[in-house]
């Protein structure tokens, strides 16, 4: 079975400040992806970035990061200057299994940040 | 990017109504689609897992009857809650991905279900 934990109910950021979200997972594949969506108040779920279990290197995309330690099986997004529109409830999820099926997406319970001006 | 169209966005309805939600891929052929459920302030919910040309499987808690799934074809997949009532009021999203391990699950912009 894989889990997903997210810590932090809320955190608050100022302006312009970097921010991390934690997360953990657990599971027993050894083949594994790594997600962070963005969910604002609207409800729509935005794909921010995506980290393999195989990559060497931590992903990026523009103002996010993600900083993968695989051996304490964390998977923390990284927020760069942060903006007032970031502010948004920010879901870690995992999907196992290899490639050639669509598998399921395990969520966290998820973040809500708070930008603050 | 790859979109997935979700329709209607919201829906107020009176209980007894059976509503449906339809999830379409608009730019590649999903063969399994997700259905999830979500309460404010908390994590989606998986109901359903969506297979074109098949039968859809239902995780543990969701009543099939309650919640009929049907995915006729490799780009729409429909929920419809049937004999809706206040308790079935919530947000749900559904989601498309391709067979690639890397490739995001793309999701719907959710449909908010109010019924009265």
């Amino acid at each position: 079975a894989q889990k997903i934990t997210q810590t932090q109910p809320g955190m608050f950021v100022q302006e312009k400040e970097a921010v991390t979200l934690d997360c953990t997972y657990d599971t027993s594949d050894q083949s594994y992806g790594l997600f962070w969506y963005k969910q604002p108040s609207s409800g729509e779920m935005i794909f921010l970035i995506y980290q393999g279990s195989y990559d060497e290197q931590n992903a990026t995309e523009g103002r996010y990061s993600l900083n993968f330690q695989k051996a304490r099986k964390s998977a923390n997004l990284v927020i760069s200057a942060s903006q007032l529109g970031d502010s948004a409830m920010y879901f870690c999820a995992m999907r196992g299994g290899a490639s050639g099926s669509a598998r399921q997406l395990t969520f966290g319970s998820g973040t809500q940040l708070t930008v603050l001006p | 990017g790859a979109v997935v169209s979700q329709h209607p966005s919201w829906v107020i309805c009176k209980s007894g109504t059976s509503v449906k939600i339809e999830c379409r891929s608009l730019d590649f052929q999903a063969t399994t689609m997700f259905w999830y459920r979500q309460f404010p302030k908390q994590s989606l919910m998986l109901m359903a897992t969506s297979n074109e040309g098949s039968k859809a499987t239902y995780e543990q808690g969701v009543e099939k009857d309650k919640f009929l799934i049907n995915h006729a074809s490799l780009t729409l997949s429909t929920l419809t809650v049937t004999s809706a009532h206040p308790e079935d009021s919530s947000f749900y999203i559904c989601s498309a991905s391709t067979t690639r391990h890397n490739q995001p699950q793309h999701f719907g912009d959710g449909t908010r279900l109010s019924i009265l």
